[in-house]
């Protein structure tokens, strides 16, 4: 079974600064899907930013980018230029055959 | 696009009572998928459909959980009878991976509490 792993179960980053947030998975498939999604306090689900595991290179959406290390099943969300928007959970999620399985969530602060 | 839309937004009811929530996934998403999530356990796949045809139902929690849907445009998860544990945020996704979008949207998820 795939599982997904957040270590940093809290963080936060003063506004304007670079935050990164990490993410391993297992797997012993070779097509699957990552995504990052972020959850803020109004409990809405968001799609940040995806990753198709046969692209080599990194996903980015504006502020929002990925380092995919496939070999290493690693796969980190950088966000730039950190705004209080920014500021909710984030959940890392691996997909495969339509079966997305999520990590525990990283609770990003913002501080201004 | 209205996106995917959930009713109700918060349900409280009492232990034994029957409880239905509902889901309208985007409209020509051909997926949808029923989670929930708490505290404890996170973010859990109940159930997924394609083309309105349940395809995996392991994370079904126990029998008095069912899901249908009945056309493309509807779906229900329901709970009969409803226990204390069954206390959660249920959220409602739909996507479209036949046109290659694999990435799922959420609705607004429905709180419930059972008392």
């Amino acid at each position: 079974a795939q599982t997904v792993t957040q270590s940093q179960p809290e963080m936060s980053v003063q506004e304007a600064e670079t935050v990164t947030l990490s993410c391993t998975y297992d797997t012993s498939e070779s097509n699957y899907y990552l995504f990052w999604y972020k959850q803020p306090p109004s409990r809405q689900m968001i799609l940040v930013i995806r990753q198709e595991a046969y692209k080599q290179q990194n996903a980015t959406e504006n502020r929002f980018s990925v380092n995919f290390q496939k070999a290493a099943k690693s796969f980190s969300l950088k966000i730039s230029d950190s705004q209080l928007g920014d500021t909710a959970m984030y959940f890392c999620a691996f997909m495969e055959s339509n079966d997305m399985r999520f990590g525990a969530g990283t609770r990003l602060t913002v501080k201004p | 696009d209205a996106g995917v839309i959930q009713s109700p937004r918060h349900e409280v009811t009492e232990m034994g009572q029957e409880v239905t929530l509902r889901c309208k996934p985007i409209s020509g998403h051909n997926s949808l998928f029923w989670y929930r999530q708490t505290m404890m356990r996170g973010l859990e796949l109940l159930i997924y459909f394609n083309n309105n045809v349940p395809i995996d139902d392991s994370g079904m929690p126990e029998d008095r959980f069912s899901a249908k849907m009945p056309n493309a445009s509807f779906s229900t998860l329901k709970i009969q009878p409803s226990e204390p544990r069954d206390s959660a945020v249920y959220f409602c996704a739909s996507s479209s991976p036949g046109q290659g979008r694999h990435e799922q949207y959420f609705g607004p998820g429905t709180r419930l509490t059972v008392t």
